[in-house]
């Protein structure tokens, strides 16, 4: 049974390039939600996506949108990169109860010069 | 808002020594609580989680954490540290009262290990 994965695993883009990035559940989840972890830092909420729909919005702006499939798989967009945008995008997924565990995948790390 | 402080940044201990690792959170209701722990370049595995009933969690790889409801804490602990333990490790709260279920974090405590 694979887990939660995610790709590419490393990216490089410049300030001002659009940059998508991809997650598949574990199986059986529903939900997936992605977290940005800047260096030295601990995770922060982005959103959350459940039956197609962002559920949850963390503190970010609209440059970061996203989506799910039908299979519950979930991209990543930002647009307009900022320098500031480097960072690990950690993608999790469960079900949507809340004491539900959230399994994380290995992440993508982002670079923008 | 619901917030989560480590209070210790960087922690140091020999091999087979105890360990504690602090935690406090803030929540206005009782809280969703979790331990994850992150290996250099991977993502993050959970260690434990407290919900409801017995305040002492045991969770993989023999840590085990203690929900203090009037300190608001949940200090993780291990009694024998071994080498491959060395990580940095989060404290989190769960936002159960968005009907969501994404986590809040503290900003980690890195353990270093030495022989």
């Amino acid at each position: 049974d694979a887990g939660v994965t995610q790709s590419p695993t490393h990216l490089i883009k410049t300030r001002g390039q659009q940059v998508t990035l991809r997650c598949s559940p574990k199986s059986g989840h529903d939900t997936v939600s992605w977290y940005q972890q800047a260096l030295g830092q601990g995770p922060q909420f982005i959103f959350q996506y459940y039956e197609e729909e962002e559920r949850q919005r963390g503190n970010f702006p609209d440059r970061f949108s996203g989506h799910q499939f039908p299979n519950y798989s979930s991209e990543l967009n930002v647009n307009a990169l900022l320098l500031g945008d480097s960072a690990l995008y950690l993608c999790a997924s469960s079900l949507i109860a809340p004491q539900e565990t959230q399994y994380f995948g290995p992440g993508t790390r982002l670079l923008v010069l | 808002a619901q917030s989560v402080t480590q209070p210790d940044i960087h922690i140091t201990v020999s091999e087979g020594a105890s360990l504690e690792l602090r935690c406090n959170y803030s929540y206005g209701a009782t809280p969703y609580l979790f331990w994850y722990v992150q290996s250099p370049g991977q993502g993050l595995q959970l260690l434990l989680k407290y919900f409801s009933g017995d305040t002492l969690v045991q969770g993989i790889k023999g840590f085990e954490a203690e929900f203090k409801r009037s300190q608001s804490s949940f200090n993780l602990r291990k009694p024998s540290v071994h080498w491959s333990d060395a990580a940095e490790y989060f404290c989190a709260v769960g936002a159960i009262r968005t009907g969501a279920n994404n986590l809040f974090f503290g900003t980690g405590t890195r353990l270093t290990v030495i022989p």
